[in-house]
């Protein structure tokens, strides 16, 4: 079965450093990989997609993630934060036709001052 | 733009009791879709809908109804509230059926 794991429930990080998200995913051909993010109180809205080609791709908010095959995994990367980031984040996967995403439980990013 | 609008934003009801969620979209997307946010388990599909007059139950569809008479609108009904129903409720559109999800802001029921 299709399945999403974000092994990190919350994140901290300082203003300025650089920030590593982790997702990882099972599925047995190449999915469609997506980024989520949510701010408190608000709905969730896309970072960035991969579908195919370039596995590394870029997002809006200076969010970039890489697509690595033989890690399954989908790992979202900004080199520098903002305290604009704390938010929730999500990772999605969605599997040829079928258009029901398979999410993550979502990793919480912290800013430190 | 309008985009995705859900209301209400709050919901306060008891168990026993009946209600709707609203659900409209501005985007002529076929595709919308209802879910449910829980601490820590992240979001799962209650039902879904590929265009109008077309539903389909989702991982979580139990207790819940859903209609598309129209593109723009998916209500969603709780047919007899129960506590375990207290959650943050997601509409969402998409346009070509490719997970590029469109979120409303959420509608938080509590079942008291």
């Amino acid at each position: 079965a299709q399945s999403v794991t974000q092994p990190d429930i919350h994140i901290t990080v300082s203003e300025g450093a650089s920030l590593e998200l982790r997702c990882n995913y099972s599925y047995g051909a190449t999915p469609y990989l997506f980024w989520y993010v949510q701010s408190p109180g608000q709905g969730l809205q896309l970072l960035l997609k991969y579908f195919s080609g370039d596995t590394l791709v870029q997002g809006i908010k200076g969010f970039e993630a890489e697509f690595k095959r033989s890690q399954s995994s989908f790992n979202l990367r900004k080199p520098s934060v903002h305290w604009s980031d704390a938010a929730e984040y999500f990772c999605a996967v969605g599997a040829g036709s079928n258009y029901q995403l398979i999410w993550g439980a979502g990793t919480k990013l912290i800013i430190k001052p | 733009n309008a985009g995705v609008t859900q209301t209400p934003k709050f919901q306060v009801l008891k168990t026993g009791q009946s209600m709707t969620l609203q659900c409209a979209q501005d985007m002529n997307h076929e595709y919308m879709s209802w879910y449910r946010q829980d601490p820590g388990m992240g979001l799962r599909l209650i039902h879904y809908s590929v265009g109008a007059g077309i539903t389909d139950q989702g991982e979580v569809p139990n207790g819940y109804n859903v209609s598309r008479s129209t593109t723009e609108d998916f209500p969603l009904r709780l047919l007899s509230a129960a506590p375990s129903q207290t959650s943050v409720y997601f509409c969402a559109s998409e346009d070509r059926g490719l997970g590029e999800l469109f979120f409303g802001e959420g509608s938080r029921l509590t079942v008291l």
